[in-house]
């Protein structure tokens, strides 16, 4: 199985909106609704901020959505925060019963 | 609350085995719909899901590491573990170990760096 794609980094300025897109195949991305995004900090482990494609686990900031069209998901972050930058990596299960990852994307608050 | 822990040697030699054990806290290895993962990530690079065991004992691998992998349960511990055969370099990582339940990693370890070095 290949790793999703997602592109290496974004930026943006406080206050605006970033898309960090997450493109698979049927096998994964389109064939379930079962994608995930997480936020990893610089020397942390990774936090789940989407699930289930646009569902926010309690306690995530409602900046943070999801959407999913096809074989392509994706992280939307409105009103751009300092504390946003950090490293973002979306997820899927598969056909094969197996999960896969993104390459990630480094997010960088101008 | 939940929590999992990492525990195990931080280095190894290239060829050899690598074993790690994740310690549960807050929940148990043997609660319905739980699939206790590992998951690692070289330096500096992405995220790569190994494999996991189920709470029923059911594993599942990633297919590009699934002729040296292999994960255990052990219920009495509250414990699972990872082992690595024929590691090289290329097996350097931090390795997480994670709790997978209401499809979501949701629970993660701190994660422990194992390097592959004679």
């Amino acid at each position: 199985q290949s790793a999703l794609t997602q592109p290496a980094s974004v930026s943006g300025s406080p206050g605006q909106s970033i898309t960090i897109s997450c493109t698979g195949t049927s096998s994964d991305v389109g064939g379930y609704n079962y994608v995930s995004w997480y936020q990893q900090l610089p020397d942390k482990a990774p936090k789940v901020i989407i699930y289930d494609v646009s569902n926010r686990p309690s306690g995530v900031s409602y900046r943070f959505s999801g959407s999913k069209s096809g074989n392509t998901a994706s992280l939307t972050i409105s009103g751009l925060q300092a504390e946003d930058e950090a490293d973002y990596y979306c997820s899927s299960h598969t056909t094969s019963g197996t999960w896969v990852f993104g390459g990630g994307t480094k997010l960088t608050v101008l | 609350q939940v929590q999992l822990q990492e525990s195990g040697p931080g280095l190894v030699k290239p060829s050899e085995t690598l074993s790690l054990t994740c310690t549960v806290s807050g929940d148990s290895v043997g609660s319905d719909s739980r699939y206790w993962t590992w998951i690692r990530q070289p330096p500096g690079k992405g995220l790569e899901w190994i494999g996991y065991i189920s709470y029923s004992g059911n594993t599942n691998y990633s297919p590009s590491l699934k002729s040296r992998v292999s994960i255990s349960l052990d219920t009495a511990k509250n414990q699972f573990s990872l082992k690595l055969s024929s590691v090289t370099a290329a097996d350097t990582a931090v390795y997480y170990c994670a709790r997978y339940a209401v499809r979501q990693f949701d629970y993660w370890g701190q994660g422990t760096l194992v390097t592959v070095s004679s």
